[in-house]
């Protein structure tokens, strides 16, 4: 089983749609969790960091529930320039963890 | 441009040549991160460091490749004998982690091409 696992898509909505993909993680020691973009061919960036509490920006809200090991991210009335790869990235056990990431969920949002 | 910097940008190289790739981090980042990622993948794990010392490899690491951070400020990876599967993009990021860990900036890469 891989350390964290997405669905890879690629989802296909028209604009304004919401959207949400969601993530598993094996590692229940894990402690911190992101969401990263990566547009085509260009380096991961990070677009919200996830809290307990779970988050919000503007559009976007990312959830974690610790105890089924999931993260959710959520996307709201969506543009065509949210077209990407979206990255799920979790940490290991401790402070020194590394950081992993899963294999990326991709959006096509078309007008 | 104080965000990470990766050079060279694009390698093409014979298989069994060796490679190396520099990474200079984002200044005062005590963490250093080597991923690899290949066409509709996510980045895979490779090695990280925290300042100098290098605190985990991972398994998929032959020994054709090895790391460096000598002063805990930039760093180097190196590939030996290449083969045609090493072709990826080779990604770099940092982070300051004093406790706890914080988002990792990445570079744009070092496109590798084995031919």
């Amino acid at each position: 089983r891989k350390e964290v696992e997405q669905d890879p898509g690629p989802f296909n909505v028209p604009e304004g749609a919401t959207v949400a993909f969601n993530c598993t993680y094996s590692n229940s020691a894990s402690q911190s969790f992101f969401w990263y973009r990566q547009d085509c061919r260009k380096e991961p960036k990070l677009l919200m960091s996830v809290y307990s509490s779970g988050n919000e920006d503007g559009r976007f809200t990312a959830q974690l529930n610790r105890a089924s090991q999931y993260i959710s991210l959520l996307i709201r009335d969506s543009k065509l320039s949210d077209s990407a790869t979206y990255l799920c990235v979790v940490n290991g056990r401790s402070n020194t963890g590394k950081l992993i990431f899963g294999q990326g969920t991709t959006l096509q949002v078309k007008p | 441009d104080t965000g990470v910097s990766q050079d060279p940008r694009h390698k093409i190289t014979k298989r069994g040549q060796n490679v190396t790739f520099r990474c200079d981090p984002i200044s005062e980042h005590n963490r250093l991160y080597w991923y690899r990622q290949t066409l509709g993948q996510g980045p895979e794990f490779l090695t990280y460091f925290q300042n100098e010392a290098q605190l985990e490899k991972s398994r998929l690491l032959s020994d054709r490749f090895s790391a460096e951070r000598p002063k805990g400020s930039f760093s180097t990876l190196e590939i030996q004998r290449t083969e045609q599967g090493d072709s990826a993009m080779y990604l770099c990021a940092s982070s300051h982690s004093p406790e706890g860990n914080t988002e990792a900036f990445f570079g744009q890469g070092t496109r590798l091409t084995v031919v």
